[in-house]
């Protein structure tokens, strides 16, 4: 059983709503990521948070909007989308730097109409 | 920089036959070595982790990968495949230097189990 959890699981979106992907992890754990993964594909990585600081931004498009109120939750913002960023997001935390492992959520399923 | 080659997008193996699932990775430093699984649907689980020590790292549901240093590689194996194992296999590193603790992913290993 993860202990990162992401809601929603299924979401499905205009591409002039605003919805949010919300993360919580329960591991005391003070890095936090998102990455996006597209069918058959690995995952890509788009934001790092580590001790509630934005520290890795890959290039996101300003339409993806990471926040990170405390050291549990992580949220990402959503407006505007493309249908091509139609995807499974992933959340996942991990405890720098003596913890490399990285544990990853369930995913929410995303689809923009 | 760092990369990652799972040798097989798609491994066909028999019900209770050998798994074998290969990585090769290029890094400049030793790095960390990790084996995640995604059943369909779902998000990825952690299979195993190789940071120092024993070369030969014992993970979930079986599975086990041995640290090849000479040949940059991390091969994961189980002796005999159920058909739950079916699902997509990824091999990723990081760098024990880094803090941000970035994985660098290979591009999958789709496993099937016949009957």
């Amino acid at each position: 059983d993860t202990e990162v959890t992401q809601t929603p699981k299924h979401l499905v979106m205009g591409m002039t709503n605003k919805k949010s992907l919300k993360c919580e992890q329960h591991m005391g754990h003070r890095a936090m990521y998102w990455y996006k993964q597209k069918a058959k594909k690995p995952p890509e990585l788009m934001f790092v948070y580590s001790y509630e600081k934005l520290s890795i931004n890959e290039s996101v498009p300003s339409r993806f909007s990471p926040e990170c109120p405390n050291s549990s939750l992580l949220n990402l913002h959503l407006h505007a989308l493309q249908p091509e960023d139609s995807a499974l997001y992933l959340c996942a935390s991990s405890q720098p730097p003596q913890g490399p492992a990285i544990y990853f959520g369930e995913g929410s399923w995303l689809t923009v109409v | 920089a760092q990369s990652v080659t799972q040798l097989g997008s798609h491994v066909s193996v028999s019900e209770g036959a050998l798994v074998l699932l290969r990585c090769n990775y290029s890094s400049s430093v030793p790095p960390y070595l990790f084996w995640y699984v995604q059943y369909p649907n779902q998000g990825l689980q952690l299979l195993l982790k190789y940071t120092t020590g024993a070369t030969l790292v014992k993970g979930i549901n079986g599975f086990e990968a041995e640290f090849k240093k000479s040949e940059t590689s991390f091969h994961l194996t189980k002796p005999s495949a159920h058909m739950s194992d079916a699902a997509e296999y990824f091999c990723a590193v990081s760098d024990p230097l880094n803090a941000g603790n970035m994985l660098t992913f290979g591009g999958g290993t789709r496993l099937m189990v016949k009957p």
